[in-house]
């Protein structure tokens, strides 16, 4: 069946950087763009934009565009969310979501950015 | 960007009740919204696509419509699984945006 398994929770200082996994298997991963959408502890759905996996073309929505990377290891059916110089407010679980529609989400990776 | 706003923010609703969800686009975005299901420390599950098209498995007491602007998400006899965070999604223009949510709660 279709599955995205995400890499497990980081806790981690402001201004560090992280890496986070979304591994594919069940389907062919080219097959579908990659989706990322952030959820800020107690709130809402954020969309925080996509990956081309047949390109590798990243595209990110306005409020992602500084310090937030997506790649891809096609060879191994995995999509990554890199954010840099890590602030308070990306606490946060992120998701990642192949679609659209979004039909197979991640678990979703709880980040904890704390000094 | 496209503001999709949901309404109500939340809802008391009883087991069996016919529930009535509404988003609104900011713009015309055609068909293109989802609905999304989300219980507390899961991920999101989609409901519906193409504003209208049910995901394989979800139950026929789930139903979508709408077209522009005006957006519907009917459970038509609530069960207590329903109890979730229900979310709209447009993806009509770039970049896709999310309603705020609706929680469903028991009376």
């Amino acid at each position: 069946q279709i599955q995205l398994v995400q890499s497990g929770p980081e806790l981690k200082k402001p201004g560090e950087s992280l890496k986070i996994s979304c591994k594919a298997s069940g389907y062919t991963f080219t097959d579908y763009a990659m989706q990322w959408v952030k959820q800020a502890p107690g709130k809402g759905l954020q969309y925080m934009g996509w990956i081309n996996t047949q390109t590798g073309k990243p595209t990110y929505a306005d409020d992602f565009k500084e310090r937030f990377v997506f790649s891809l290891e096609t060879s191994a059916s995995t999509a990554y969310l890199q954010i840099n110089n890590l602030k308070n407010e990306d606490t946060a679980t992120y998701f990642c979501a192949s679609g659209p529609p979004f039909a197979y989400w991640g678990q979703g990776t709880l980040v904890t950015v704390s000094s | 960007e496209t503001v999709m706003t949901q309404s109500p923010t939340s809802m008391s609703t009883s087991i069996g009740e016919r529930v009535t969800l509404n988003c609104k686009a900011s713009q015309s975005v055609g068909i293109n919204v989802d609905w999304y299901q989300q219980t507390p420390g899961q991920s999101p599950k989609l409901l519906i696509y193409g504003a209208s098209n049910r995901h394989t498995g979800v139950p026929d007491r789930f139903t979508g419509s709408g077209f522009g602007r005006d957006f519907t998400l009917t459970i038509s006899n609530m069960e207590a699984e329903d109890l979730a965070v229900y979310y709209c999604l447009q993806y009509g223009s770039i970049p896709p945006t999310f309603g705020g949510g609706t929680k469903l709660e028991l009376k």
